[in-house]
């Protein structure tokens, strides 16, 4: 069964540094997404992406998080100076359409030092 | 702003017997809603979707319904196991047609033996 995939599972960064997440979403979806979770609190929406652009984004998504579709089966989140509060789990999801059903990967725990 | 919420946050029943999870949304302007499970340090598992068109939808022991006038959705899981112990999550998609979804704080869910 077709599923979207995330690396690292768990990365830990000093602060200020610069981290990459990774996702292959599932092949024949044209939505991309990151959420991301910080312990014990909602599952939150940070961006949306569609065509090569992105279609929606949150307060959340400031100057410091940019994402790109490299080539045609990645997917990554880039947090450019990462903080303490940058500390989470990052999900990636995919959907074929917009108002379809969406698919979660495992998730990266990124944890902030 | 769409504000979605779970009631309760937790529940611990015996194995066997049947269950209803609530999930209420402030605005009614959806595209859809989304039923998703989640075990500890896991990613997102998707269960049902629900089109807003739709009244119910049905996956084996779960049935998923929605009244989107009144803002509310409930999961009934019939004859509840073990293996059912999990945080279950309901989110909706809004109206701006990017696929965004926003979450509740979910419903953890113990299921004894």
């Amino acid at each position: 069964e077709p599923e979207v995939t995330q690396t690292p599972s768990h990365q830990v960064t000093q602060m200020g540094q610069e981290v990459i997440l990774r996702c292959v979403p599932i092949s024949n979806h044209l939505y991309f997404y990151w959420y991301r979770q910080i312990l014990g609190q909602k599952v939150e929406f940070l961006v949306s992406f569609y065509n090569n652009e992105i279609s929606e984004k949150s307060e959340i998504f400031d100057d410091q998080f940019s994402v790109e579709r490299p080539d045609g089966s990645n997917f990554t989140l880039k947090i450019r100076s990462t903080k303490l509060e940058d500390s989470a789990m990052y999900f990636c999801a995919s959907s074929g359409l917009a108002g379809t059903e969406a698919f979660f990967g495992q998730g990266t725990r990124l944890t902030v030092v | 702003k769409q504000e979605v919420t779970q009631i309760p946050a937790a529940l611990s029943v015996p194995e066997g017997e049947n269950l209803v999870l609530n999930c209420s949304f402030t605005d009614s302007a959806i595209y859809n809603l989304q039923w998703f499970r989640q075990d500890p340090g896991k990613g997102l598992t998707s269960l049902l979707l629900i089109q807003s068109s739709q009244r119910e939808q049905t996956s084996g022991r779960l049935n998923a319904s929605l009244d989107k006038s009144s803002g509310r959705s409930t999961l009934y899981i019939a004859a509840s196991q073990p293996g059912d112990s999990a945080t279950y999550l309901c989110a909706v998609e809004d109206s701006s047609n990017t696929g965004k979804l926003i979450f509740g704080q979910g419903t953890t869910l113990q299921v004894k033996p």
